[in-house]
């Protein structure tokens, strides 16, 4: 079983709202991250975790704030966006430490977000 | 950094041909490099991937092909059906490092 799932599958929030996105893996996976793609473009990293660490912070704004409650777990907090950060939002999974090795990274489904 | 460039960004086939999808990358440190195919409204899925201790790799109608001299690999799809039609990205990583990904390819299937 390779599945990641996200929730929810679609979002709509105004700029002053606070949301969170949801992720989660049974793999045993001990890295998790969070992409942001826009239309018709590749995904780009935002955030890395190893081992339930931060490990990487692609120079995010601080409007996103990830979380990693557990090895199985990540979250996503949204806070004071703007209509740029509209996007579809994916986490990944991958079985180890994120930067020990060709490893191997499976994709959810993805978060639309929609922020009016 | 890695910079991954990948063609062409957009190839039509009829349903039953071949369909070859290409990616350069520049770090001739880079070893892992994964295939993902992504339709609409879903988040990408691995169809193959090749590491750089092998050339070629095969899977039923998919294979790629890896070159590390000239620093190419390439996405071979035989047979094309017309739920190949989604969006192909290739990616390159090295060791200690993130991965990137191409821009992508709209390959389309007509029937």
């Amino acid at each position: 079983d390779t599945e990641v799932t996200q929730t929810p599958k679609h979002l709509v929030m105004g700029m002053t709202n606070k949301k969170s996105l949801k992720c989660e893996q049974h793999m045993g996976h001990r890295a998790m991250y969070w992409y942001k793609q826009k239309a018709k473009k590749p995904p780009e990293l935002m955030f890395v975790y190893s081992y339930e660490k931060l490990s990487i912070n692609e120079s995010v704004p601080s409007r996103f704030s990830p979380e990693c409650p557990n090895s199985s777990l990540l979250n996503l907090h949204l806070h004071a966006l703007q209509p740029e950060d509209s996007a579809l939002y994916l986490c990944a999974s991958s079985q180890e430490s994120y930067r020990w090795g060709e490893e191997t990274q499976y994709f959810g489904p993805g978060t639309r977000l929609l922020v009016l | 950094g890695e910079n991954v460039e990948q063609h062409p960004s957009t190839l039509s086939v009829q349903e039953g041909d071949s369909a070859v999808i290409k990616c350069t990358y520049s770090d001739s440190a880079s070893n892992y490099f994964p295939w993902y195919k992504q339709e609409l409204g879903k988040g990408p899925q691995l169809i193959i991937d090749i590491r750089s201790n092998v050339g070629e790799k095969k899977d039923q109608r998919i294979a790629v092909t890896l070159n590390k001299t000239a620093k190419h690999f390439s996405l071979h799809i035989t047979e094309t059906q017309p739920e190949d039609s989604a969006v192909y990205f290739c990616a390159a990583k090295e060791w200690n490092n993130d991965m990137r990904f191409g821009a992508g390819t709209r390959l389309t299937v007509k029937p």
